[in-house]
């Protein structure tokens, strides 16, 4: 049974730098695309992006510019940058796994339990 | 606004059958996945491709597509079925994905 953890600091200041890292047990990483998805308090979810578990990133494009995304398979962990963040990015950041990114039996099949980031002076 | 609508709120009486849609231009060409949100609680995986449902899914739920509508049937809903339902699929691009703005069930 894969499990998701994620972690990170709670609290942002506007224009840092909001880094998180999802840590992958129960299961290899190879081969699958690992996801981010946030949902600010209140309202719907968003998805942010992946990286497959080779490096390649796919993010959404209303956030392209300012986000990164990276995979250590060595340590089971996958990461996020948002840069320069304002109080819209303030959110509960989901990880996940996405079975397979370009399959039509697509789904996000784990999921971390959350963590909420506020971004606040 | 998103490129998958969903209806913000739908009810149901206990035991009955209740459907949830999700509308978009994508869903012509690609399925939709269905996710059931607690108060909360992370996100959980109901219903995925054609009409699959992960295991430990009760079979009152299902899924179904015609057009640019997915949908989401519960068959006998239960008090345990009330939650935010969310469905996600492809945008317009085909290379990113969306959500749906989410329905919030009520079962009466």
């Amino acid at each position: 049974q894969v499990q998701l953890q994620e972690s990170g600091p709670g609290l942002v200041k506007p224009s840092d730098t909001l880094s998180l890292t999802c840590t992958v047990s129960g299961g290899s990483m190879h081969p699958s695309y690992w996801t981010w998805i946030r949902q600010p308090p209140g309202k719907g979810l968003e998805w942010i992006g992946y990286v497959h578990s080779s490096g390649n990133t796919n993010y959404n494009p209303s956030l392209k510019s300012r986000v990164t995304m990276s995979v250590d398979t060595s340590t089971s962990q996958f990461s996020l940058n948002l840069r320069s963040v304002t109080a819209a990015d303030t959110a509960m950041y989901y990880c996940a796994r996405d079975s397979d990114f370009w399959s039509l039996d697509h789904a996000f099949d784990y999921w971390g339990q959350g963590t909420l980031v506020t971004v606040s002076s | 606004s998103s490129e998958l609508t969903q209806d913000p709120a739908v009810s149901v009486a206990l035991g009955q059958t209740v459907t949830i849609t999700c509308q978009g231009d994508s869903l012509r060409s690609y399925y939709a996945s269905w996710y059931q949100q607690k108060p909360g609680q992370a996100p959980l995986l109901v219903i995925y491709g054609k009409d699959n449902r992960p295991s430990g899914i009760p079979d009152r739920f299902s899924g179904s597509s015609s057009g640019s509508t997915a949908s989401l049937s519960i068959t006998g809903a239960q008090a345990e079925d009330e939650a935010d339902y969310y469905c996600n699929s492809r945008d317009s691009s085909g290379k990113h994905m969306v959500f749906g703005g989410g329905t919030k069930l009520t079962v009466l």
